[in-house]
């Protein structure tokens, strides 16, 4: 399977602060790349597909970088909305997997 | 607009099987790949199968024989069997649509998640 390593599993930041997330695949996965949110109570929220084309309705202060193993979500400009939890997921090959998640907390 | 929500026993007890139900509303499920993942204590996920539009499934080897994805097209619904459980199975489960009508790939709706736990 290939692992998804996601290197920070907290960050914290604060309100307009920029922040960037890492997610590293243990193989090239090309940009075969997920980015998605979670927050309590909430269904999770696709922001991300193929490692840089935002979702519809995904804030432009978010972006993704990388191709090949090694990957980035940039959010600029923080809102408060934007604390949560922040997974990737690789859907090159099966079984499609994700990373540990990184908690994006308000300092 | 596409909605999912995700239904079933929020207690199982061990070697008993687990069953859940996602009834989406908005979208058929004769359209697109619909998928099961479910997130464990301490965050963890982890990709189930899929369910396709024609009715052809796929499941992650991890899970074995245990696992079986059916779906009932008149109700707009699809299940997930999990048989001999264990309380390694205690998790949130989701399930979800697969954003391209094609293939599976990401997920671009999600349920909000039922919470099992197994437990005797």
């Amino acid at each position: 399977d290939v692992q998804m390593t996601q290197s920070l599993s907290y960050l914290a930041a604060s309100p307009g602060e920029s922040v960037s997330i890492s997610c590293k695949a243990s193989k090239s996965i090309s940009n075969y790349l997920a980015w998605y949110q979670q927050k309590p109570g909430e269904a999770y929220k696709l922001l991300i597909y193929s490692g840089s084309t935002l979702q519809s309705g995904t804030p432009s202060r978010f972006s993704g970088s990388g191709s090949g193993t090694d990957f980035t979500l940039t959010i600029r400009s923080l809102e408060p909305e934007d604390f949560g939890l922040y997974y990737c997921q690789q859907y090159y090959e099966k079984p499609n997997t994700f990373g540990a998640g990184t908690k994006l907390e308000l300092k | 607009e596409v909605q999912l929500q995700e239904s079933g026993p929020g207690l199982v007890k061990p070697s008993q099987s687990l069953s859940l139900t996602c009834s989406v509303t908005g979208y058929s499920i004769t359209s697109n790949y619909w998928g099961w993942i479910r997130k464990f204590p301490g965050n963890k996920m982890e990709w189930m199968g899929y369910i396709s539009y024609s009715g052809s499934t796929s499941y992650n080897p991890s899970l074995k024989s245990r696992i079986s994805i059916t779906r009932d097209t008149s109700k707009n619904q699809f299940f997930l069997q999990l048989n001999s459980v264990t309380t390694e199975d205690t998790a949130t489960y989701y399930c979800a649509r697969y954003g391209v009508y094609y293939g599976p790939n990401y997920f671009d709706y999600w349920g909000q998640g039922v919470m099992v736990t197994v437990s005797s």
